[in-house]
């Protein structure tokens, strides 16, 4: 596609329910990034993949979390259990290769656990 | 999580007038990514750099890669009203232990005044 499309946009979601959020990046990247993104603060890294191939997880909270990427193309961050205090702005993005390349955003999606 | 240190945290200026900002890290950099964020929307890509001293216009953006690859500065001339945002620097360290990822700044919050 044009650019990097995540849905839902929103998403509200009870305490102790499994949510799933998805990330298409633009057409021909093949490294995706996963970030989470509190109020008036910078992206925090959780993962990212190359193709299909996950390369670095160091960034996920906890084993609530993860992701993954089975064709190379869109991908799936899924945060089971969820608490109040995964609440935040979670951000994907894409880069043509993952060395030296330019990432760019999607618009985000907004989990509120309540 | 990790994040870099920006400076300054916030800044007030006049419409007309330049302004300057910084990004420093702790470990050596091959890429710098310049980012600006406004409310509600996702950071979009505003200048990439790959290589030490090098120097990158966008417009009336210029962004500088430092000799040392541990820092970054963003400047913006004549500084108009829609500047207003927050602007993140993001790097991408020399892959020693074979990750790609982006670590982003904390941001410079820049208000404009008319």
């Amino acid at each position: 596609g044009a650019g990097v499309s995540q849905s839902p946009r929103y998403k509200v979601t009870k305490r102790g329910q499994d949510v799933a959020l998805r990330c298409d990046p633009i057409s021909g990247h093949v490294s995706l990034y996963w970030y989470r993104q509190a109020l008036g603060q910078g992206p925090e890294f959780l993962t990212y993949f190359n193709y299909e191939a996950q390369q670095d997880k160091s960034g996920l909270p906890n084993d609530r979390f993860s992701a993954e990427r089975p064709e190379g193309s869109i991908s799936t961050l899924t945060i089971q259990r969820t608490e109040q205090r995964d609440s935040a702005m979670y951000r994907c993005a894409s880069s043509i290769g993952q060395g030296k390349a330019e990432a760019f955003f999607g618009q985000g999606t907004r989990l509120t656990v309540v | 999580g990790q994040q870099l240190n920006q400076s300054p945290q916030s800044m007030f200026i006049q419409e007309g007038e330049d302004v300057s900002m910084n990004c420093t890290s702790s470990s050596i950099f091959n890429t710098w990514l310049w980012y600006k964020q406004d409310p509600g929307e996702g950071p979009v890509l505003l200048i990439a750099l790959y290589k030490a001293g090098e120097l990158t216009s966008n417009g009336r953006l210029t962004a500088q890669f430092g000799i040392t690859r541990k820092d970054s500065f963003l400047n913006i001339s004549a500084s108009i009203p829609s500047d207003v945002g927050i602007y993140f620097c993001a790097g991408q360290a020399v892959p020693t232990s074979g990750t790609y990822k982006y670590i982003f700044g904390t941001g410079t919050r820049l208000k404009v005044l008319a």
